[in-house]
């Protein structure tokens, strides 16, 4: 079966620097997606990843590894709104999108 | 700047009552898409549609209908409400055919209680 591997929560301080990742078994790939969800509220894009690399976007980066089927959300200089649950998800053979269950962060003063 | 618009934001209704959930996007994205989420689950697909006149199923499509009638509107209906169908649901769109290589842009969601 398909299945999207993330943590279920993560706690890291203002300020500081914290890493989210998430291994994945698909059958076939077509992209990595990381979406950022506030407690009440949609989720957002906040980045996409096809090739092996580190895409950086302002504080946030994600990397890829496709032959290890992994993929990590690195963010930095932690802010108070930045708690929230950040979902992985990836695009099968089919282009169909297989969601992990979200990596609920904390980020405490 | 509206993008996606659900309606109710919450409701409660009572077991085997039916149940439209309306969708309405203005970005005239041609794909569209109905999602669950339950608490330690994924992002689960109901349905979903690729262009107006158009539908799929997707992983849980049991008790939920939709229509496709145009671009703009995407509509979900439970014919028959069942407490396991308590949960949020999302409507969302992407400029992608299927979705899978572009950003999906989610509605504010609508909470479902069945009781």
């Amino acid at each position: 079966g398909q299945n999207i591997d993330q943590p279920t929560e993560m706690t890291a301080t203002e300020g500081a620097i914290v890493q989210i990742n998430c291994t994945y078994q698909t059958s076939g790939f077509n992209g990595l997606f990381w979406y950022q969800q506030h407690a009440g509220e949609a989720p957002t894009f906040l980045s996409y990843n096809v090739l092996d690399g580190l895409e950086e976007k302002g504080r946030f980066s994600s990397f890829l590894s496709r032959s290890k089927g992994y993929s990590y959300l690195l963010l930095k200089e932690l802010q108070m709104k930045d708690s929230a649950s950040y979902l992985c998800a990836v695009t099968d053979s089919n282009y169909q999108l297989i969601w992990g269950a979200g990596t609920k962060l904390i980020i405490k003063p | 700047i509206a993008g996606i618009t659900q309606a109710p934001t919450s409701q409660i209704l009572a077991a085997g009552r039916r149940m439209t959930l309306r969708c309405t996007q203005d970005m005239r994205h041609n794909a569209m898409y109905w999602y669950r989420q339950d608490l330690g689950l994924g992002l689960r697909l109901i349905h979903y549609s690729n262009t107006a006149g158009t539908t799929g199923k997707g992983e849980v499509p049991d008790g939920y209908s939709v229509s496709r009638a145009n671009t703009d509107d995407f509509p979900l209906t439970l014919a028959s409400a069942v407490p396991s169908q308590t949960s949020v649901y999302f409507c969302a769109s992407s400029d992608g055919e299927t979705g899978g290589t572009g950003e999906l842009f989610f509605g504010e969601g609508s909470r479902l209680t069945v009781l």
